[in-house]
């Protein structure tokens, strides 16, 4: 069983709705994650939190916004997609490592995003 | 173009054969990991290889870090149908310990 929850599981909204999504971890990690994943492409890292500060945004459009309020629980706001949004939204967490990097990830189920 | 490219990107097998995929790049990793996602779930972490030449076993599953930490492979021995899944690479950079995601190795283990 999974210790990195997500919801909604599913979620179909039209390019002027605003929604969000939720992850919870309950293994006592440091580190949270979102990432994008299409299709045959890479998973994308959208943003990081550790220790509850954002370390990375990779440059995702302003459309996303995220928002930690505590090291269990990550959101990621939605609002005006696009249709090429679309895709597997993955919500994970992390143990910090020593040297500041990325360690081993433990990730949720997922949200499957359609944009229509 | 990616740095760390995943072949081949579709394998589908009968079950009992053996198979190896592979996860190269050019670039050097300090360690790479290994996870394995099944459909409408979040992928799950099946190892982590840190020593070039590295070779750990897990039951079924053989995963080796190249000399170089520079590549990965990762072999399966009489597959079964609950290997059926995507394979990911991650390798973590040895210049700046950021986490670099291969594109997947899709799975099938036919009956």
């Amino acid at each position: 069983e999974t210790g990195v929850t997500q919801t909604p599981r599913h979620l179909v909204m039209g390019m002027t709705n605003k929604k969000s999504l939720k992850c919870e971890q309950h293994l006592g990690h440091n580190a949270m994650y979102w990432y994008k994943q299409s299709a045959k492409k890479p998973l994308e890292l959208m943003f990081v939190y550790s220790l509850e500060e954002r370390v990375e945004n990779n440059s995702v459009p302003s459309r996303f916004s995220p928002e930690c309020p505590n090291s269990s629980h990550l959101f990621l706001h939605l609002h005006t997609l696009q249709p090429e949004d679309s895709a597997l939204y993955l919500c994970a967490s992390s143990p910090l490592t020593g040297t500041g990097g990325f360690d081993e990830q433990y990730f949720g189920p997922g949200t499957r995003l359609t944009v229509t | 173009t990616q740095l760390l490219e995943q072949s081949p990107q579709f394998l589908s097998i009968q079950e009992g054969e053996n198979l190896t995929v592979y996860c190269n790049s050019s670039s050097v990793f300090s360690s790479l990991q290994w996870y394995r996602q099944e459909p409408g779930e979040g992928p799950v972490l099946l190892v982590t290889v840190v020593t070039g030449g590295e070779v750990k076993k897990l039951k079924r599953l053989t995963f080796q870090f190249g000399d170089a930490r520079k590549d990965s492979s990762l072999h399966i021995t009489a597959a079964q149908t609950g290997d059926t899944g995507l394979y990911l690479c991650a390798g973590v950079m040895d210049s700046n310990y950021q986490l670099i995601w291969g594109a997947g190795t899709k799975l099938i283990i036919k009956p």
